[in-house]
């Protein structure tokens, strides 16, 4: 079974240009979470889509944006970018919104915002 | 909010040493999930945890989830080199949605 696929896998982009990544999640699983990795700030939970739903958000601000498709795929938009928005961004995907469930990660976006 | 402290931040051993890594929050989970990154790539799941007191094996790697349902630990017993990399715990709590909220990370390395 295929693991979780990101594309694309790096991305330079300038300060307010606007980003878009990608997410294919695990054949089968229905779950979709970003997450913004940096060195200062560790993991950081964006948000989580389940059936097109956005189901959880986390404490970033409105530039962060994303959505779901009918196949599960997922992506998410970041638009104005800062310079720290330079992140490892990182998507999961489970395979039900249930108590106990697993999250496997893609290998990641690097956005570097020049 | 919930917060997961890891200790420690790193640890430098000598191959074929035993590790021993933990997590500790002053919050409930109901999940403890372990996770493996190297450099450049995504975390990968090396164990989960699902009832307070479990002790799960995978390997040379055994993890607990504590009675108290707010710390877990991981031990690596005869390290190698390949378990150089950075070991993050996360833990979920459904009462707050499918959102893990990760340690700092422990980095891992070997002396061969």
């Amino acid at each position: 079974k295929a693991g979780v696929t990101q594309t694309p896998r790096y991305l330079i982009k300038t300060r307010g240009q606007q980003v878009t990544l990608s997410c294919s999640p695990i054949s089968g699983h229905r779950s979709v979470s970003w997450y913004q990795q940096t060195p200062g700030q560790g993991l950081q939970f964006l948000f989580e889509y389940f059936s097109e739903t956005q189901r959880n958000k986390g404490n970033f601000p409105g530039r962060f944006s994303g959505r779901q498709f009918s196949n599960s795929r997922s992506e998410m938009n970041v638009s104005t970018l800062e310079l720290g928005d330079s992140a490892l961004y990182l998507c999961a995907s489970s395979a039900l919104w249930r108590a106990g469930n697993e999250q496997f990660f893609g290998p990641g976006t690097r956005l570097t915002v020049l | 909010g919930q917060q997961l402290n890891q200790s420690p931040q790193s640890m430098f051993i000598q191959e074929g040493e035993d590790v021993s890594m933990n997590c500790t929050s002053s919050s409930i989970f109901n999940t403890w999930l372990w996770y493996k990154q190297d450099p450049g790539e995504g975390p990968v799941l090396l164990i989960a945890l699902y009832k307070a007191g479990e002790l799960t094996s995978n390997g040379r790697l055994t993890a607990q989830f504590g009675i108290t349902r707010k710390d877990s630990f991981l031990n690596i017993s005869a390290s190698i080199p390949s378990d150089v990399g950075i070991y993050f715990c996360a833990g979920l709590n459904m009462e707050y949605g499918n959102k893990l909220v990760f340690g700092a990370g422990t980095i891992l390395r070997v002396k061969s």
